[in-house]
């Protein structure tokens, strides 16, 4: 088991510019969530989605925040334009449907500079 | 969302003895709880859950106490390793509902 796959571990950029995380679930997972974490907001859930199909983006902090789900073995997150204020780290997880515990990957610490 | 709280932030074992990590959750209906460990640069870790129809649960070196009446869950840990060192967060979920997670506690396991 891969178990989940983030790319990349580590992105540095400049406010303004777009940035793209990448998540790959573990395979057979129906459901895939996006976190961010923070040390003043804790693990924040942004979005999830039941087989590649947006259930709840409540999360998602504005409008610069969109996630896709092309297929059942990918997912991205991207902001754009990005802010300082979106620095921290970002987790996906996946689990067999929603009401199974989640997976997650190592995360994406991100800094906006 | 309800609020999941820790009791306690950080908490310092001597190795060798036994933690106890405790969490508040403020929904009476959540009839599913998960503790999670999460190791520096790591995501979090699945260790163990409980469902409301029971009140304890063992695993191996783990227990997880769940008192409804009261709202409380805890997660106990024998005999504490160096390597049980991290950040515990509990979750709560109400049947159809999201996950909700706690803030953390840090463990430090002390030689």
């Amino acid at each position: 088991d891969a178990g989940v796959i983030q790319s990349p571990r580590h992105e540095v950029t400049e406010m303004g510019q777009e940035v793209t995380l990448r998540c790959k679930p573990i395979s057979g997972h129906n459901s895939l969530f996006w976190y961010r974490q923070t040390m003043m907001r804790g693990l924040e859930l942004l979005i999830y989605f039941n087989n590649n199909v947006p259930i709840d983006d409540s999360g998602m902090p504005e409008d610069r925040f969109s996630a896709k789900m092309p297929n059942a073995s990918f997912s991205t997150l991207k902001i754009q334009p990005s802010e300082p204020r979106d620095s921290a780290v970002y987790f996906c997880a996946s689990s067999l449907d929603e009401a199974q515990p989640q997976h997650f990957g190592d995360g994406t610490r991100l800094s906006i500079l | 969302g309800e609020n999941v709280g820790l009791h306690l932030p950080t908490l310092s074992v001597q190795e060798g003895d036994n933690s106890i990590i405790n969490c508040a959750y403020s929904n009476s209906a959540s009839d599913y709880f998960i503790w999670y460990k999460q190791e520096s640069g790591k995501g979090p870790q699945f260790i163990i859950d409980i469902r409301s129809n029971m009140d304890k649960r063992q695993g191996q070196r783990v227990t997880v106490l769940l008192n409804k009446t009261v709202k409380h869950l805890s997660l106990q840990i024998a005999a504490t390793q160096p390597g049980d060192s991290a950040v515990y967060f509990c979750a709560e979920r109400e049947t159809g509902n999201q996950f909700y997670f706690g803030t953390g506690t840090s463990l430090t396991v002390i030689p």
